[in-house]
């Protein structure tokens, strides 16, 4: 089946350093989503994606619809402690036998800022 | 706060038995999904619900059965349980659940131990 492989899988970085993520695909995507997850609690959405080739911010957290519809990044700039937790993206993908959608999550990027 | 409520917030049993997990979606949504998230995992999505009817269907085991009921709260069994069913089991909720620019909004999860 479908699957969202995540890169890198794990980060460790300094308070105040850039981070860069990505998520890429086998197949097209229409939407691309980015959650993140910090211990304990359910996913929270951070950015939707909808358009080839889109960028979108939400504070210091950029994405960016891959051109080729098969990849998505984040990038979170001026890392801060509060960063920490795990960056889940996420597709919809068609079943043609039932003509729904259901969500596919990635493997997720652990990320942990030192303070 | 995502508006999405599940109890109970942690759930132990043992192996064989039968538990429910409860979630009522935000107000307004009309559909309700279900993840599992096992250790180190991403989410897998198991079932979604509209309006009380099943809309798709994902790897969920047939000891597992869920349902959505009139008030739209939605219920997930798991039956004849087994050690690894330990998981984060998630439940989101989304205005309609169609499309694939729906955007979900999870719950704090129920964590199952299965001793």
């Amino acid at each position: 089946g479908q699957q969202l492989n995540q890169s890198p899988q794990s980060m460790f970085i300094q308070e105040g350093e850039d981070v860069s993520m990505n998520c890429t695909s086998s197949s097209i995507f229409n939407t691309w989503l980015w959650y993140k997850q910090e211990p304990g609690e359910g996913p929270v959405l951070l950015i939707a994606l909808y358009k080839a080739g889109e960028l979108t911010s939400n504070g210091r957290l950029t994405a960016q619809f891959g051109i080729t519809r098969k990849d998505s990044f984040l990038n979170i700039s001026a890392s801060i402690p509060s960063d920490v937790g795990i960056y889940f993206c996420a597709g919809p993908t068609l079943s043609w036998t039932s003509g729904t959608y259901k969500y596919i999550f990635g493997t997720g990027t652990r990320l942990k800022v030192l303070a | 706060d995502s508006g999405v409520t599940q109890t109970p917030k942690h759930l132990i049993t043992a192996t064989g038995q039968r538990v429910t997990l409860r979630c009522s979606p935000r107000s307004g949504d009309l559909s309700v999904y279900w993840y599992q998230q096992s250790l180190d995992q991403g989410l897998q999505f198991l079932i979604q619900y509209y309006n009380g009817e099943e809309r798709a269907k994902g790897n969920i085991l047939e000891r597992f059965s869920a349902q959505q009921f009139p008030d739209l709260h939605s219920e997930l069994n798991l039956s004849s349980l087994e050690l690894g069913d330990s998981a984060l089991y998630f439940c989101a909720s989304s205005v309609v659940g169609q499309g694939g620019t729906d955007t979900q909004y999870f719950g704090p999860g129920t964590r199952l131990t299965v001793l």
